[in-house]
């Protein structure tokens, strides 16, 4: 089972800057990554798909990079909206399809 | 408009059963393969089960393989979960989502509580 460990556990930062969320796999997954992001009570949404492309209706503020085993989600001039849990998934080696532990994305 | 609606949850005592559904429309149902997904309180995603879009291929999560099925009906454009032998460990909200390996859309998810 491919583990994904994601960093920081927790961001905290002001409207405008940038945050940049990692995702480290434990095993090489080429780009098969994703990141998805959960608001609230709310079921999670798609953003990032195959390390670096954004999925329908992404704001271009969201941007993905990396291959291998490290993976980065950048957010850049955060807005208050972006507040949420955001976790990568990857699915080179499945099943199982697995999930990495979230990143809380605040913003003050 | 894509649209998954999950219903069945509900409160069920340890060892009982419960059986899930999620009414799919906005799309090609008989087309796509399907997952469940669930997330305990507070706690991140657990893929639960895949069904590939034809029934032929199916795979469960080793914490509850044994323990529960996933079927689809492409009559009714719907996802079922049977659940058997239901443990506290199971207690979680969770979604139907569409797609082999990467979620393009989600439902909004029912929450099954195991407890005595």
């Amino acid at each position: 089972e491919i583990v994904l460990t994601q960093s920081p556990a927790t961001l905290s930062l002001s409207p405008g800057e940038s945050a940049t969320l990692s995702c480290r796999a434990s095993q090489s997954i080429s780009t098969y990554l994703a990141w998805y992001q959960q608001k609230p009570g709310q079921a999670p949404r798609l953003l990032i798909y195959d390390a670096s492309n954004r999925a329908t209706g992404i704001p271009a503020r969201f941007s993905g990079s990396g291959s291998g085993t490290d993976f980065t989600l950048t957010i850049s001039s955060l807005e208050s909206e972006d507040s949420a849990i955001y976790y990568c998934q990857q699915r080179s080696n499945w099943p199982p399809l697995t999930f990495g532990g979230g990143t809380k994305v605040e913003i003050k | 408009e894509v649209q998954l609606v999950e219903s069945g949850g509900g409160l069920v005592q340890p060892g009982g059963s419960l059986r899930l559904s999620c009414a799919a429309s906005g799309f090609t149902f008989s087309t796509y393969s399907m997952n469940w997904v669930r997330q305990a309180p507070g706690k991140g995603l657990e893929w639960v089960s895949y069904i590939s879009s034809s029934s032929n291929t199916i795979y469960y999560a080793d914490s509850v393989k044994g323990r529960f099925t996933i079927s689809r009906d492409k009559a009714k454009n719907s996802l079922y979960l049977q659940m058997n032998s239901l443990r506290a460990e199971d207690t979680a909200v969770y979604y139907c989502a569409r797609g082999g390996d990467l979620y393009d859309h989600w439902g909004q998810g029912t929450l099954v509580t195991v407890s005595s």
